[in-house]
C-alpha cells in the first residue's frame, strides 16, 4: 500500500497569512501520462470532505484561486495564500494511483 | 447537480450485517462513473472502502474486501454497501461519492452516515 504523511498535524494560521501543508508520498505518484494521482480534500466541522484539489495541482470547480497544490512524485504541498476564517477544518491529502486508495492522516487548520 | 444522500440503519449487532444505501439524484449512476464508499471513525481519518461501475465492476479495499460487497440498482439510481461480521472497529461515518475516473476523485461526496456497532 501507498503511505499518505502529512505534516504538520496542527497548523494555527493568523488570518491573512499564508499556510502550507506538505504530504509526502512513499512512492511516486506521477503516472507514465505525465499527471500525478494527488488530490487534497478539506473536511470542514462537522461536514462532508470536500474536493480541492486533483491531479496535484488542478483547482476544483469554485475553489478560490487562495488554493494552489504543487509537488514532485513524492513530495506535495497545498497551499493556502491568505488563509480566511472560512478555511479552518482538516485538510487530507489522497493518492490515487492505485488501489488501496490511501489517505493522509489530517491537517487540521485553525485560525489563531 | 449531483447529490448523494445515505441511507440505512444507524445501529448495528456485532457479528451482524452492515447495510447501507446511497441514492443519486442529478445524475443517472449508469453514466460512465465509478460509486464509492469511504468511512471515518469518530475522531479519526478517512478509510476508502470501495467503488462500484454501474456494469458491477468493483475494486475493494484489501483490509475489507473478505467483508465487503457492493451492488448497483439502476432501476432505482442508487447503489449499495454490505459490510459483513461487523466489530466496534466498524463503527463509523460512512460516506458515499462519485468517483470520477478520470481524473480520479472523489466529487462530491454525501452527508454521511453514522454506523454505531453495539448490542
Amino acid at each position: 500500500d501507498i503511505v499518505m504523511t502529512q505534516s504538520p498535524l496542527y497548523l494555527p494560521v493568523t488570518p491573512g497569512e499564508p499556510a502550507s501543508i506538505s504530504c509526502r508520498s512513499s512512492q511516486s505518484l506521477l503516472y507514465s501520462d505525465g499527471h500525478k494521482y494527488l488530490d487534497w480534500y478539506l473536511q470542514k466541522p462537522g461536514q462532508s470532505p470536500q474536493l480541492l484539489i486533483y491531479l496535484g495541482s488542478n483547482r476544483a470547480s469554485g475553489v478560490p484561486d487562495r488554493f494552489s497544490g504543487s509537488g514532485s512524485g513524492t513530495d506535495f504541498t497545498l497551499k493556502i495564500s491568505r488563509v480566511e476564517a472560512e478555511d479552518v477544518g482538516v485538510y487530507y491529502c489522497m493518492q490515487v494511483l492505485q488501489t488501496p486508495i490511501t489517505f493522509g492522516q489530517g491537517t487540521r487548520l485553525e485560525i489563531k | 447537480q449531483v447529490q448523494l444522500q445515505e441511507s440505512g440503519p444507524g445501529l448495528v449487532k456485532p457479528s451482524d450485517t452492515l447495510s447501507l444505501t446511497c441514492a443519486v439524484s442529478g445524475s443517472s449512476i449508469s453514466s460512465n462513473n465509478w460509486w464509492g464508499w469511504i468511512r471515518q471513525p469518530p475522531g479519526e481519518g478517512l478509510e476508502w472502502i470501495g467503488h462500484i461501475h454501474y456494469s458491477g465492476s468493483a475494486h475493494y479495499n484489501p483490509s475489507l474486501k473478505s467483508r465487503v460487497t457492493m451492488s448497483v440498482d439502476t432501476s432505482k439510481n442508487q447503489f449499495s454497501l454490505k459490510l459483513t461480521s461487523v466489530t466496534a472497529v466498524d463503527a463509523a461515518v460512512y460516506y458515499c461519492a462519485r468517483y470520477q475516473t478520470p481524473p480520479s476523485y472523489f466529487d462530491p461526496w454525501g452527508q454521511g452516515t453514522l454506523v454505531t456497532v453495539s448490542s
